[in-house]
């Protein structure tokens, strides 16, 4: 079953504009991450959130962390048309009696001239 | 050069033929992972490694074997491909040497497309 679950499945926007994607998951997490994957590509680390952290920065990238409600987002801001991709989260978390890194099924991003 | 690479980078095969996907990297990692990409599905683990002599089952290992011939080598295997294996297939490595009970970020190989007729 998976544990994060992104949020819309896909989001077209002009470029410029600012685009939010969330991530929402069912157990306690050590951390959450955020990765981009340009169409048929490998997955690209973004950024590493802790769960005692509630909000990280990286360049155009911002990424809060809600623990008390399980949700996660990653706020790109001034979007590009280089921005387009799918974006996944992942969670570190227990499972089965040892940690695991679950990945969602991903936003499309498409960002349009 | 690429840190972690994927041979080949697609394949076509028929039904059941044995097939091995290879992984190589050059980060010095000691976890390394297959998954399997469907389209819609996200990623879903197949078999992970701690190292070289602990190898373990992921989310969907039926069908699949792995070998981990050095810290740097990691290969997949299906033993006698069948359709529903048609994905697109990647290997990742991560470092846990000074962080062994949290997942640290993960490195992606470029993925290797299978098909299966």
């Amino acid at each position: 079953s998976q544990q994060g679950e992104e949020d819309p499945q896909a989001l077209s926007i002009q470029e410029g504009e600012n685009a939010t994607m969330n991530c929402s998951y069912k157990t306690s997490i050590n951390n959450l991450q955020w990765y981009r994957q340009n169409s048929g590509r490998g997955l690209v680390h973004l950024i590493l959130i802790r769960s005692n952290e509630r909000e990280k920065h990286s360049g155009r990238l911002r990424v809060t962390l809600d623990t008390s409600k399980k949700s996660s987002s990653l706020l790109i801001t001034a979007s590009r048309a280089a921005d387009t991709a799918s974006y996944f989260c992942a969670t570190d978390s227990l499972s089965g009696g040892y940690n695991k890194l679950i990945f969602g099924a991903g936003t499309r991003l498409a960002v349009h001239p | 050069d690429a840190d972690v690479t994927q041979t080949p980078r697609n394949r076509i095969t028929k039904t059941g033929k044995r097939i091995m996907l290879e992984c190589s990297q050059t980060k010095g990692h000691d976890r390394m992972y297959w998954y399997r990409q469907d389209p819609g599905l996200g990623l879903r683990l197949i078999y992970y490694s701690f190292d070289v002599k602990d190898i373990n089952k992921g989310e969907i290992s039926d069908g699949y074997s792995v070998s981990r011939q050095a810290q740097a080598k990691f290969s997949l295997s299906l033993e006698s491909a069948i359709p529903n294996q048609t994905a697109l297939y990647f290997c990742a490595t991560s470092d846990h040497r000074t962080s062994r009970y949290s997942y640290n970020e993960q490195f992606f190989g470029p993925g290797t497309r299978l098909t299966v007729l």
